[in-house]
Order: structure tokens, then C-alpha cells, then sequence
């Protein structure tokens, strides 16, 4: 089982907004961790996007508009980023990482449409 | 401002070597650690591992260890990636980042 599983695909509307997810394996809680957001649109390395581990620790990324966000599901054991507002250059893949034993842990990313 | 400029493009032949390099600048080169990273073509990130600028202290993941070499100058703010001995399935792009900035990525071609 991976360590972070992240859905293939998600799609929505312009201005609606979109809940992406990234699911911890069993066994590692994800309230110990800070989970880090990235953005990649096609041909570009990623862009940090924000950082969450609580509301009191948390980092949104330079430039980073605020209609991204995160959050948590403890129930879920699962990061959350939240985009409200979409737009259609919002479109892009999302990858979610943790810093896990000493190593840097990637999901498998989240393409999202808007449509 | 926080850069990380990679070098460029590279085509190879399987068995050849390569080292491929990142310079940072923009901030103290020598206070944070650089990561590699693959991306394969149509693929997800991938972590390769890590250097400590200050002191070249690496840490690889368990799927990358012994198959590539991290490195750094430190009198040059720059970082390395190398292999001894390329294969087909390195064909891939590498991107260093570091302090949530990236670089451009390298594109590393092994073809025959």
C-alpha cells in the first residue's frame, strides 16, 4: 500500500470549488505530519502551493492566492486542499507530499478539470 | 530572490555516464538541504534524495540508492546528479528544488 494515495482525477466547475484529498496509509497518523501541496501545469516543474500541518502551522507558499488552502480530516486520516473559486488556469495536476523516516514521499497526483 | 538553474538538455547511450548540475543562488547556499527529483515522462514525482550543501551529507531513497550520486560545491552554490552507467529507463525529467523552489528540470534522453 502506498504511502500517500491521492485520487487519479477530479473534476469541476468554474467557480465552484474542489476538495482534494491525499490519504495516509494506515498506521502513520496524519496529525504528526505536515503535508506540503504543489501545483504542476504541462511542460513546468511544480510550484510549492502551501503547507499544513494545523492552523497554527501552516505556510501558504509566495504569491500563492488564498482561495487555496488546507486542511485536515483526522477521521480519514487525509490532508486536504481545498481550491474555492475555480478558475480555468486552476487546472493542473496536484501532487501531496510528507517527509516520512528521513525520506521525502510523494502522492501519485490529482489531475484536475474544470469544466 | 531564490533561483535554482539547472543544466540543459541531455541524449545519451545506454552505459554512457552523465552528471547533470543545479545552481542555486539567492540565498545562502550551504543553509538548506537540495533534493532531486524524476519525473518520468507522463508520470508522477519521485524522490531521489537529498544533499546537505554544508557538509555533502547525502540521504538516498531505498529505491535510488546505488544507482545514482548526489553531490555538491559548495564554492560554486551548485549541486550534482550523476550515474555511472545510464539504461533506457533513466530517460526522464530531474528537476533539484529546495525551500519550496524548483528548478527548471533537466531532461536526460537514454537512447540508442
Amino acid at each position: 500500500q502506498a504511502v500517500l494515495t491521492q485520487p487519479s482525477s477530479l473534476s469541476a466547475s468554474p467557480g465552484a470549488s474542489a476538495s482534494l484529498t491525499c490519504t495516509l496509509r494506515s498506521g502513520i497518523n496524519v496529525g504528526t505530519y505536515r503535508i506540503y501541496w504543489y501545483q504542476q501545469k504541462p511542460g513546468s516543474p511544480p510550484q510549492y502551493l502551501l503547507r499544513y500541518k494545523s492552523d497554527s502551522d501552516k505556510q501558504q507558499g509566495s504569491g500563492v492566492p488564498s482561495r487555496f488552502s488546507g486542511s485536515k480530516d483526522a477521521s480519514a486520516n487525509a490532508g486536504i486542499l481545498l481550491i474555492s473559486g475555480l478558475q480555468s488556469e486552476d487546472e493542473a495536476d496536484y501532487y501531496c507530499m510528507i517527509w516520512h523516516s528521513s525520506a521525502c514521499v510523494f502522492g501519485g497526483g490529482t489531475k484536475l478539470t474544470v469544466l | 530572490e531564490v533561483q535554482l538553474v539547472q543544466s540543459g538538455a541531455e541524449v545519451k547511450k545506454p552505459g554512457e555516464s552523465l552528471r547533470i548540475s543545479c545552481k542555486g543562488s539567492g540565498y545562502s547556499f550551504t543553509s538548506y538541504w537540495i533534493s532531486w527529483v524524476r519525473q518520468m515522462p507522463g508520470k508522477g514525482l519521485e524522490w531521489m534524495g537529498r544533499i546537505d550543501p554544508s557538509d555533502s551529507y547525502t540521504n538516498y531513497s531505498p529505491s535510488f540508492q546505488g544507482h545514482v550520486t548526489i553531490s555538491a560545491d559548495k564554492s560554486i552554490s551548485t549541486a550534482y546528479l550523476q550515474w555511472s552507467s545510464l539504461k533506457a529507463s533513466d530517460t526522464a525529467m530531474y528537476y533539484c528544488a529546495t525551500l519550496g523552489v524548483w528548478g527548471q528540470g533537466t531532461t536526460v534522453t537514454v537512447s540508442s
